[in-house]
């Protein structure tokens, strides 16, 4: 029934460990997001995939992975993780009209904790 | 560097009251402008969003205002209830651009 789900929804790892999230929609949408949150709640685009194609990659350092094995699918690796790494990583869609509109559905977040 | 200002940060009003979110822009290309909804623990939600050729629209409790010559666009939330209460994003796009470029945010608390 959910659209745009994330697994784990809650992640406390240690410095140094690698983790991953995983996203999948069932909107049927092509485009896929992922999103970073931190602490005061800004909101910065790391990633985007477009019939599983990368098309936006905003400055990530490569200790993050995307992979998109299909269009309803993307996942997130990260290596070596870091304190600041801490946050609230969101999986997002949108159909082909918000490519105009900039209408996102996303899921509900992962939050991960790096001690 | 921040395509889209937001302020304030935060803002109380009493249940009734008429909060009002502003934003501004630079970028005269941008020619889309969302309004997401978030509640605490979930992702956010599209709540209303207007074309730079409208100068006001309306949904329900939710209005936005559009100056295109101040390159300024606010949201008010008519007749609040706690139910309202949440962080409140203004977020601006373009025509065939897959970024949206996302507001700070603000947190809005109605009280009963």
């Amino acid at each position: 029934d959910t659209a745009v789900s994330q697994t784990p929804k809650y992640l406390v790892t240690q410095m140094g460990n690698d983790k991953s999230i995983k996203c999948e929609q069932n909107l049927g949408h092509d485009t896929m997001y992922w999103y970073k949150q931190d602490s005061k709640k800004f909101l910065k685009i790391m990633f985007s995939y477009n019939n599983k194609e990368l098309i936006i990659n905003e400055t990530v350092p490569n200790r993050f992975s995307p992979k998109s094995p299909d269009k309803a699918h993307l996942n997130l690796h990260i290596n070596s993780l870091e304190l600041g790494d801490s946050a609230v990583y969101f999986c997002a869609s949108s159909p082909p009209e918000g490519r105009e509109t900039g209408e996102l559905f996303f899921g509900e977040g992962s939050r991960l904790t790096v001690l | 560097q921040q395509q889209v200002k937001q302020s304030p940060q935060s803002l109380i009003v009493q249940k009734g009251g008429i909060p009002i979110i502003n934003c501004a822009y630079e970028n005269t290309a941008f020619d889309y402008f969302p309004w997401y909804q978030q509640f605490p623990g979930k992702g956010p939600a599209l709540l209303i969003a207007i074309r730079p050729d409208v100068s006001e629209k309306k949904e329900g409790r939710f209005t936005i205002s559009f100056n295109k010559s101040a390159k300024q666009f606010s949201l008010h939330i008519m007749d609040s209830q706690p139910g309202d209460s949440a962080t409140y994003f203004c977020a601006a796009s373009m025509w065939g651009d897959y970024k949206l470029s996302f507001g700070a945010g603000t947190t809005v608390t109605v009280r009963a």
